[in-house]
């Protein structure tokens, strides 16, 4: 337990649908990340937010969109998505942006499957 | 792209030390080295960092070479559960403070 929920855990969606993740962390922290993570490839950074402001955008396609409402909530909204999209999806919080102990404790990730 | 290199795999008997090596010739003076491992379906879990000196918490041991172009994560006694990817990376210390996995070393702990 990391103090990083995500939720869904598992999604299957067609390509027209829409729909959210959520992730949740319970530590105070104030910077939360997206990353992507593709089967045998490495983990992708996607969207970094601090303090509720996006700090990061690693040219990610737009039908993947993040919300940040407070710095204990991310949200990624998926909408026409591909089945090249079908990833697990990770979740991550810190304290803060740079330093030397900001290591990130991340959620158990979302199983995405686009059909 | 990823600024370390890592063994694909390694085998390791439990009960034993595995000693996870990692090459980061490029590393520059303010990088630190960190090291996080991803057991199977859950999320990347942060081990141990360090900058120069060796390092040592309840997880493992960190052993920097003193020209800091390489490292070893050493799990001094392993266990079945420490069956994981090893991800060994160098962080830039900005603002941006990005993370960049490469793939990592898959460890294997045999009974």
């Amino acid at each position: 337990e990391t103090g990083v929920t995500q939720t869904p855990r598992h999604l299957v969606m067609g390509m027209t649908n829409k729909k959210s993740l959520k992730c949740e962390q319970h530590l105070g922290h104030n910077a939360m990340y997206w990353y992507k993570q593709s089967a045998k490839k490495p983990l992708e950074l996607m969207f970094v937010y601090n303090f509720k402001e996006q700090t990061e955008n690693n040219s990610v396609p737009s039908r993947f969109s993040p919300e940040c409402p407070n710095s204990s909530h991310l949200f990624l909204h998926l909408h026409t998505l591909q089945p090249e999209d079908s990833a697990l999806y990770l979740c991550a919080s810190s304290q803060g942006l740079g330093g030397i102990r900001n290591e990130q404790f991340f959620g158990p990730g979302t199983r995405l499957t686009v059909l | 792209d990823a600024k370390t290199t890592q063994p694909t795999s390694m085998d390791c008997a439990e009960g034993r030390a595995a000693n996870l090596p990692c090459n980061h010739s490029t590393i520059s003076g303010n990088e630190y080295v960190y090291w996080y491992r991803q057991i199977h379906s859950q999320g990347p879990q942060y081990i141990i960092h360090g900058l120069k000196n060796n390092e040592t918490n309840e997880m493992a041991s960190l052993i920097i070479t003193e020209d800091r172009k390489s490292s070893t994560l050493i799990l001094p006694h392993a266990t079945l559960r420490d069956t994981a990817v090893y991800y060994c990376i160098v962080r830039v210390l900005n603002r941006d403070d990005k993370i960049i996995f490469g793939k990592g070393t898959r460890l294997h702990i045999l009974p």
